[in-house]
């Protein structure tokens, strides 16, 4: 079974820290993302990285970073906490997968993040 | 801008009914389709992969039209554990690319 772990399920901090989110996937995957989901907004993706040492931008990068230094491990940084950051974050992994002429990608997810910015 | 535009929700049908969910795609290139359940405060699970000739898994089928750009599940005989908010995902293309979600439609089945 794939499992995708998450370094917090509640994290409380304040406006201006710096937050560290944590990712762990054991399934050796390629593929690691970052979203956060807000009511009426749905999913959203921050980064994702398809290779160690790499990462993309996704949709909504402002106010974020990210490292991944090993395979396993994704972390989403926060450089300075501010409270519209306030959210539910996932992360997920995902591998390439055969299906016919077309690669079929699974993505699975952690439990998520709830990040309260006060 | 790729787009996933689904039904607003939230559907409440009694146990037993059969409910439909629409999608809408903006993006004609768009190559793979899925349907992700998320339970509430749980993560989104995969559901089942939408294929070009339709297919079903017991209780659950998915279409696609895209000449329409259009995707759909129905849901037969629904249980209380069907309750649940169904997110529309796609695919723009077979290489290096990432998934877009829908907003999600929730489905409340009551006894």
């Amino acid at each position: 079974d794939v499992k995708v772990t998450q370094s917090s399920r509640y994290l409380v901090k304040r406006t201006g820290e710096k937050v560290f989110l944590e990712c762990v996937q054991d399934m050796d995957h390629e593929n690691m993302f970052w979203y956060r989901q807000d009511p009426g907004l749905g999913l959203r993706l921050i980064y994702f990285s398809y290779d160690v040492k790499m990462k993309e931008k996704g949709d909504i990068p402002e106010g974020y970073s990210v490292s991944r230094e090993k395979k396993e491990r994704f972390s989403l940084i926060l450089e300075s906490a501010s409270t519209n950051q306030t959210s539910m974050y996932l992360c997920a992994s995902s591998s390439w997968t055969s299906g016919g002429a077309l690669a079929q990608e699974t993505q699975y997810f952690g439990p998520g993040t709830r990040l309260l910015v006060l | 801008r790729k787009e996933v535009e689904q039904d607003p929700g939230p559907f409440n049908v009694p146990e037993g009914a059969t409910v439909a969910f629409n999608c809408t795609y903006s993006n004609s290139a768009s190559q793979s389709f899925f349907w992700y359940r998320q339970d509430c405060r749980k993560e989104p699970k995969l559901l089942m992969s939408v294929y070009s000739s339709g297919n079903e898994d017991g209780r659950f089928t998915a279409q696609l039209n895209r000449a329409s750009q259009y995707i759909s599940l129905l849901i037969r005989d629904s249980k209380l554990s069907d309750s649940a908010t169904y997110l529309c995902v796609v695919n723009e293309g077979s290489g290096y690319s990432t998934l877009t979600f829908g907003k999600g439609t929730m489905l409340l089945v009551s006894p």
